[in-house]
């Protein structure tokens, strides 16, 4: 595997589920991110973690819990989400300078 | 604040030339960049300038910086179909981990 992998590339889940989307970078780097992407918003920062350590939270809501057990993986641990929240969730990550973006998960709450 | 802006929609034929824009209000920026996000597919860096540059080429693709202005801009030379799709602005700026992304403009080529 190359440069920055997310799993499942599709989801569909109900309001009650809890899933989570998983994201790991094959490149060395220190720093991984999780983007929304939607009609309303179109390139949405949640959160940013560097070597490990959360340094933003864009104000996401509590239903979105990010996790990052090493440098190499970040997970989005998704509960009683809203139909509002379908998006295209993207994971990027960097080292020093430009992100890299993985392929993203197209979520979809109903 | 921070704040990347760029036209919504542009519409170009098949071999003639694209140019997308973009203005942007944090002065401490201290690279630009431009992403290509094709349909279903993540966001790929396409190229980036340094802010003391005012030009950049890269085959196809030219980048002018209007630092005076806070304005970029990418021109596709020679357009073609597989170039369809949303271009995004960011900016880097000094301290923030995070890039600053415009809201994208969609580019479609006529045959």
């Amino acid at each position: 595997e190359t440069g920055v992998t997310q799993t499942p590339r599709h989801l569909v889940m109900g309001m009650t589920n809890k899933k989570s989307l998983k994201c790991e970078q094959h490149l060395g780097h220190n720093a991984m991110y999780w983007y929304k992407q939607s009609a309303k918003k179109p390139l949405e920062l949640m959160f940013v973690y560097n070597f490990k350590e959360q340094t933003e939270n864009n104000s996401v809501p509590s239903r979105f819990s990010p996790e990052c057990p090493n440098s190499s993986h970040l997970f989005l641990h998704l509960h009683t989400l809203q139909p509002e929240d379908s998006a295209l969730y993207l994971c990027a990550s960097s080292q020093d300078r430009e992100p890299f973006f993985g392929p993203g998960t197209r979520l979809t709450v109903l | 604040g921070e704040d990347v802006e760029q036209s919504l929609f542009l519409s170009v034929r098949e071999g003639d030339s694209s140019v997308i824009n973009c203005t942007y209000t944090d002065s401490s920026s201290t690279y630009l960049y431009w992403y290509k996000q094709e349909p279903g597919a993540g966001l790929q860096l396409l190229t980036y300038i340094f802010s003391n540059m005012d030009m950049k080429q890269d085959q196809r693709l030219t980048v002018l910086l209007n630092k005076k202005d806070k304005h970029l801009s990418l021109r596709i030379a020679d357009t073609q179909t597989g170039d369809s799709a949303i271009y995004f602005c960011a900016e880097s700026i000094a301290g923030r981990r995070a890039l600053t992304f415009g809201s994208g403009t969609r580019l479609q080529v006529q045959p």
